[in-house]
């Protein structure tokens, strides 16, 4: 996806190690979101960033944090990876919050093991 | 607490129907409405936002409705061909908040 990319692609992990996705943009959007899709859930938001060290939880935060220490990159970590996070993650970004629509990513399959 | 569904999770229609999507939404006061496309193994695209205090918006083959008395947004693809078969994702804004919350999608499969 143009001015977005995602890393890694997949990644599988063994439970309880500490994982970090990445998500790079080259659009200089000031606002980065972390979601994660799974089967009958749909999209829901991790923690989204609007600004360089200025980030706030999601719907679904637990277990997740992230940092934004460039305009570029947001990180996502999971502290401890645990099964129930066996998920595709997307990022998404975008210039003004929203009103002109989100630029995703292609997206993360992480498994947990 | 807030709840958007979008109408049955798989619809299929006949080459050259007329495919309509609905999106409900509870406890609610969206700023706009946004739909996004998804293939698999991809993440969604963007296809139309429209706004509370517009009724309609087109784009090519692509109509959406927005009734906010009714609570619910119809995405029409006119014409619909096989190449339109995907999930079709609606989202929600509730404009302070400065992100997006989105239904579970419908599967589309437009059949030759």
């Amino acid at each position: 996806d143009a001015g977005i990319t995602q890393s890694p692609r997949h990644k599988v992990t063994e439970t309880g190690t500490p994982v970090t996705l990445r998500c790079h943009q080259t659009e200089n959007h000031r606002y980065m979101y972390w979601y994660r899709q799974d089967p009958g859930h749909g999209l829901r938001l991790i923690h989204y960033s609007y600004g360089v060290k200025d980030t706030d939880k999601g719907e679904v935060s637990d277990g997740y944090s992230v940092s934004r220490s460039k305009t570029e990159d947001f990180l996502l970590t999971l502290e401890s990876a645990t099964s129930s996070q066996t998920s595709v993650y997307f990022c998404a970004i975008s210039e003004t919050g929203g009103a002109y629509g989100y630029t995703f990513g292609s997206g993360t399959r992480l498994t947990v093991v | 607490s807030q709840k958007i569904e979008q109408n049955s999770e798989a619809l299929n229609i006949q080459e050259g129907k007329t495919a309509t999507l609905t999106c409900n939404y509870t406890n609610y006061s969206p700023a706009y409405l946004q739909w996004y496309r998804q293939d698999p193994g991809r993440g969604p695209v963007f296809l139309l936002l429209i706004r509370e205090n517009e009724k309609e918006k087109r784009k090519e083959r692509l109509k959406v409705t927005f009734d906010t008395t009714l609570k619910q947004s119809l995405f029409h693809i006119t014409a619909s061909q096989p190449a339109d078969s995907a999930t079709y994702l609606c989202a929600l804004d509730s404009g302070s908040a400065r992100q997006l919350t989105f239904g579970s999608g419908t599967q589309l499969t437009v059949l030759p």
